[in-house]
């Protein structure tokens, strides 16, 4: 199976701080990415999907502004927390696609903890 | 809207047993349906794939179907082991692969 890395797994930060996730497919080509996040006890959620150079899409309910994606490059993704806070905390995870493929795959996820 | 519904949300049993997880889904319309587990604070680890013209698939010790028709898929882990303690996630996506939709788990724990 395709091969993905995000970084860190795990971010504590204080309240008002940006955090940014990177998420990088190792062994494919990723022209479509997910983002989800994870509360506990709760499914995952996507937030927005982006397409390799060009704007992502974001869910009913999630700020741009405030979860900001970037999507420049074949095999890297970012995903950046503005202005963090305690509500933010939780659990995310990139998944990679390339255009051939049929198979989710998943970044072994951020744990993010607000203080 | 798609909506998945996983039963049970909790299930424990004593090793070796043999168990079936439902995942349930309101749109058939779909391109696949998936079976993630997922340990505590890591990411999802797929198990099996089933493409939409498929009714089941098989890989070792589980055995996934699906009946589009009705909405249904059933995991089926034989001979369970404490090693398959994990929640286990049904995932599927649109009819276009724009949008997957999870199932909020089952948790199995599987005593020794």
């Amino acid at each position: 199976g395709a091969v993905v890395s995000q970084h860190p797994s795990r971010v504590i930060c204080k309240s008002g701080t940006s955090v940014k996730i990177e998420c990088r497919s190792l062994d494919f080509q990723a022209t479509t990415m997910f983002w989800y996040r994870q509360f506990p006890k709760q499914s995952l959620m996507l937030m927005a999907t982006s397409n390799e150079g060009s704007k992502a899409t974001y869910e009913q309910g999630v700020e741009k502004d405030k979860f900001l994606i970037n999507h420049a490059s074949l095999t890297l993704s970012t995903l950046t927390v503005t202005s963090a806070h305690p509500e933010d905390s939780s659990f995310y995870i990139c998944s990679p696609r390339g255009s051939d493929q049929e198979t989710q795959y998943f970044g072994p996820g951020t744990r993010l903890l607000v203080l | 809207k798609q909506e998945v519904t996983q039963i049970p949300a909790a299930l424990s049993v004593p090793e070796g047993e043999n168990l079936v997880l439902n995942c349930s889904f309101t749109d058939s319309a779909i391109y696949n349906l998936q079976w993630f587990r997922q340990d505590p604070g890591k990411g999802l680890t797929s198990l099996l794939l089933i493409q939409s013209s498929q009714r089941e698939q098989t890989s070792g010790r589980l055995n996934a179907s699906l009946d589009k028709s009705s909405g249904r898929s059933t995991l089926y882990i034989a001979a369970s082991q404490p090693g398959d303690s994990a929640t286990y996630l049904c995932a599927v996506p649109s009819a276009g692969y724009q949008k997957v939709t999870f199932g909020i788990g089952t948790k199995l724990q599987v005593i020794p």
